[in-house]
């Protein structure tokens, strides 16, 4: 099956420094990645999409000059927090989706998420 | 604009009992949905979807899932609920409308599921 890891699982770092999280697609190609974030009470924000080659599409609200995203690759995503601060605290899941796959495809395959703590 | 209500926040139920978590939906073309499952402090895995065709859906771990177009509903059912089902489940739709493309999927606030021994 799909699997999609991400790197680290957890991290903690201190206010004012940055943090990258890496999401990698191991056995296919992912065209379109997303972003997510999940807060303590269990919903999922979708922080924005991006697709290989392009600038991420942000959502509403997410600023983009703090969560910088980067699709280099059709097998690689990663996510650099900057200048994190307490409230940037929080579980951080990356799904890929490979849309070339047919129209019997489209769910997404998530990573294990990287819980990131700063202090 | 889509959207998906799961209007449970936590369902409890005893081991061996049969499981039902509501998802309900909305969009303007036709629906894909989508059943994943989150365990404690993982990402979420896909359970099973519904595309076209048949509206009963089998999935991964006994899971199977019935779309039902008139009342808008894709509920998440198990026979026999065990232990280990205890995770959060989180149901998810798409506009189907093209291939592939830019339609992102929206996804419930998720549902506690609780099996009790």
């Amino acid at each position: 099956g799909a699997v999609v890891s991400q790197h680290p699982s957890r991290v903690i770092c201190k206010s004012g420094t940055s943090v990258k999280i890496e999401c990698r697609s191991l056995d296919f190609q992912a065209t379109t990645m997303f972003w997510y974030r999940q807060f303590p009470k269990k919903s999922l924000m979708l922080m924005a999409t991006s697709n290989e080659g392009s600038k991420a599409t942000y959502e509403q609200g997410v600023e983009k000059d703090k969560f910088l995203i980067n699709h280099a690759s059709l097998t690689l995503s990663t996510l650099t927090v900057t200048s994190a601060h307490p409230e940037d605290s929080s579980f951080y899941i990356c799904s890929a989706r490979d849309d070339f796959r047919g129209t019997s495809h489209y769910e997404q395959y998530f990573g294990p998420g990287t819980r990131l703590t700063v202090t | 604009a889509q959207s998906v209500a799961q209007p449970e926040d936590q369902v409890n139920v005893a081991e061996g009992n049969p499981l039902t978590v509501k998802c309900t939906y909305s969009v303007s073309g036709n629906p894909y949905l989508f059943w994943y499952v989150q365990y404690p402090n993982r990402g979420l895995q896909f359970l099973l979807k519904y595309i076209t065709g048949d509206n009963l859906v089998k999935g991964s771990y006994g899971f199977e899932a019935e779309f039902n177009k008139s009342q808008t509903s894709f509920h998440l059912k198990k026979p026999s609920a065990l232990v280990s089902d205890s995770a959060l489940y989180f149901c998810a739709v798409r506009d189907g409308r093209g291939q592939g493309g830019s339609y992102i999927p929206t996804f419930g606030r998720g549902t506690s599921l609780i099996v009790h021994p």
